[in-house]
């Protein structure tokens, strides 16, 4: 089955780095996905990660991933007060129709 | 602006109702979804589509339909309305080439009293 699974709540200064965790079950995800909330929005693509790759950067961001240990993280560096906001990683899968399996979130809170 | 088109923004049910919720993407995207997101559960596919005509079922499909008449629109649904189904909706839809991610649209804050 496919479950992915995020730690709820991370609280960081603003200006130091933050790191957020995944980490999902099946080992047939094509692509790794990190989606950003903010309150009352929708959810905006910020990265994503081929299965194939082990790591991606993109300006303040880096994604890491570890598929011996299924194990997926985003990285923001000198994170901003604007940061703060819901992050869920995502899964998709080739054999589920391209569809997209979220966790449940991170709450991340950025203190000034 | 190109992108994903939710209406209403905000709807009210009375338990038992039926209503529509509107999708439209002007992006000529090929897959079309709907979601539900509630707290603390990330969110849940309930029915996508891989073209127009063609829909399937996700996690949690009870009480809702969809139909792909068109590329552009993918409306969801409730058959009878319950409080169980209060919830945010949110549509996303993606064009087929891999690699791209789903864009979202603004979502649908539905409350069944």
């Amino acid at each position: 089955g496919e479950d992915v699974e995020q730690s709820l709540f991370l609280s960081v200064r603003e200006g130091d780095s933050s790191v957020i965790n995944c980490t999902y079950t099946d080992s047939s995800s094509t692509y790794l996905y990190w989606y950003k909330q903010e309150p009352g929005a929708g959810l905006q693509l910020l990265t994503y990660i081929f299965s194939n790759m082990d790591m991606k950067q993109d300006q303040r961001l880096t994604v890491l991933l570890n598929k011996k240990d299924k194990h997926l993280s985003l990285r923001i560096a000198d994170t901003q007060t604007g940061d703060s906001a819901i992050y869920f990683c995502a899964e998709m899968l080739f054999n589920a129709g391209n569809m997209l399996t979220f966790g449940g979130g991170t709450r991340l809170m950025v203190k000034p | 602006n190109a992108g994903v088109t939710q209406t209403p923004k905000f709807q009210v049910l009375k338990t038992g109702q039926s209503m529509t919720l509107q999708c439209a993407q002007d992006m000529n995207h090929e897959y079309m979804s709907w979601y539900r997101q509630d707290p603390g559960m990330g969110l849940r596919l309930i029915h996508y589509s891989v073209g127009a005509g063609i829909t399937d079922q996700g996690e949690v499909p009870n009480g809702y339909n969809v139909s792909r008449s068109t590329t552009e629109d993918f409306p969801l649904r409730l058959l009878s309305a319950a409080p169980s189904q209060t919830s945010v909706y949110f549509c996303a839809s993606k064009e087929v080439a891999p690699g791209y991610g789903y864009t979202f649209g603004s979502g649908t804050r539905l409350t069944v009293v």
